[in-house]
C-alpha cells in the first residue's frame, strides 16, 4: 500500500496561467476526493468520482476548474485562468466507500501559489 | 455556514496531561464523525472515527466521544506526548444517496501545542 501521491508537491504560477494537477489514489479504491485548503482553515469539498464517475461538485467549484477520472484510477484537476483566489493547498483523497470502509486517506497535497 | 465547528483555535498542554478537542456540528443528516491530524506541508492523516450508533470508540491513547443530543463530539488524549503538537481537524459525513458515505465537511482546526 503506497497511500495516495499527488504532483507536483508545489506550484508557483502567475495569474492567467492554467494549471493541471494529478492524483493517484490508492490501488484498490474505487472512490477519489479533491478538496482545497486555505490558511487557518480546515479542507474544503470540491468534487467527487466514484470510479470515472463524477458523483458531486462543490458550489465552491467555478467553471474555471475541472476535474476528471477518465479511467477510474487517477485524477487530474485543472485550473484555467488562475486567479491570486486560488492559492491554495490542494489535498486529494480517496477510500472504496463500501460500509465499514468509508474512511477517507489523504495523499500530501499541492500547494498552489498565484502571483 | 459552518456546520462543523472549531471553537478552539488553539490548545496548550503539557506533557503527560490529558489533550480534549472539542467539536460541535449543527447538521442533524452527519452520523459518520472522524479526527485528523495535520502537520505543516503534509496531508491531513486519520487518526480515529466513530459512527452515530456509538457515543465511544478507543484506540490507544485516543478516545471520541459523541454526544448526539448535543451534536458534540471530542478527542481525548491520554498521556499527551510532544510529538502529538499539530493541527487536529474534527470532520463529519452524511450518507449520499442514502446509502454510502460521501464528502467530508470539516471543522476549522485547533492548533495542540504539547510542551515537555
Amino acid at each position: 500500500d503506497t497511500g495516495v501521491s499527488q504532483d507536483p508537491r508545489h506550484k508557483i504560477t502567475k495569474r492567467g496561467q492554467n494549471v493541471t494537477f494529478r492524483c493517484d489514489p490508492i490501488s484498490e479504491h474505487n472512490r477519489l476526493y479533491w478538496y482545497r485548503q486555505t490558511l487557518g482553515q480546515g479542507p474544503e469539498f470540491l468534487t467527487y468520482f466514484q470510479n470515472e464517475a463524477q458523483l458531486e461538485k462543490s458550489r465552491l467549484l467555478s467553471d474555471r476548474f475541472s476535474a476528471e477520472r477518465p479511467k477510474g484510477s487517477f485524477s487530474t484537476l485543472e485550473i484555467q485562468r488562475t486567479e491570486q483566489g486560488d492559492s491554495a493547498m490542494y489535498l486529494c483523497a480517496s477510500n472504496i466507500g463500501d460500509r465499514g470502509k468509508e474512511t477517507q486517506y489523504f495523499g500530501p497535497g499541492t500547494r498552489l501559489l498565484v502571483l | 455556514d459552518q456546520q462543523v465547528k472549531q471553537n478552539s483555535p488553539s490548545l496548550s498542554v503539557q506533557e503527560g496531561r490529558i489533550s480534549i478537542l472539542n467539536c460541535d456540528y449543527t447538521n442533524s443528516m452527519f452520523d459518520y464523525f472522524l479526527w485528523y491530524k495535520k502537520y505543516p506541508a503534509e496531508g491531513p492523516t486519520f487518526l480515529i472515527s466513530i459512527s452515530s450508533i456509538k457515543d465511544k470508540n478507543e484506540d490507544g491513547r485516543f478516545t471520541v466521544f459523541l454526544n448526539k443530543s448535543a451534536k458534540h463530539l471530542s478527542l481525548h488524549i491520554v498521556p499527551s506526548q510532544p510529538g502529538d503538537s499539530a493541527v487536529y481537524f474534527c470532520a463529519a459525513s452524511a450518507r449520499h444517496g442514502g446509502t454510502s458515505y460521501g464528502k467530508l465537511t470539516f471543522g476549522q482546526g485547533t492548533i495542540l501545542t504539547v510542551h515537555p
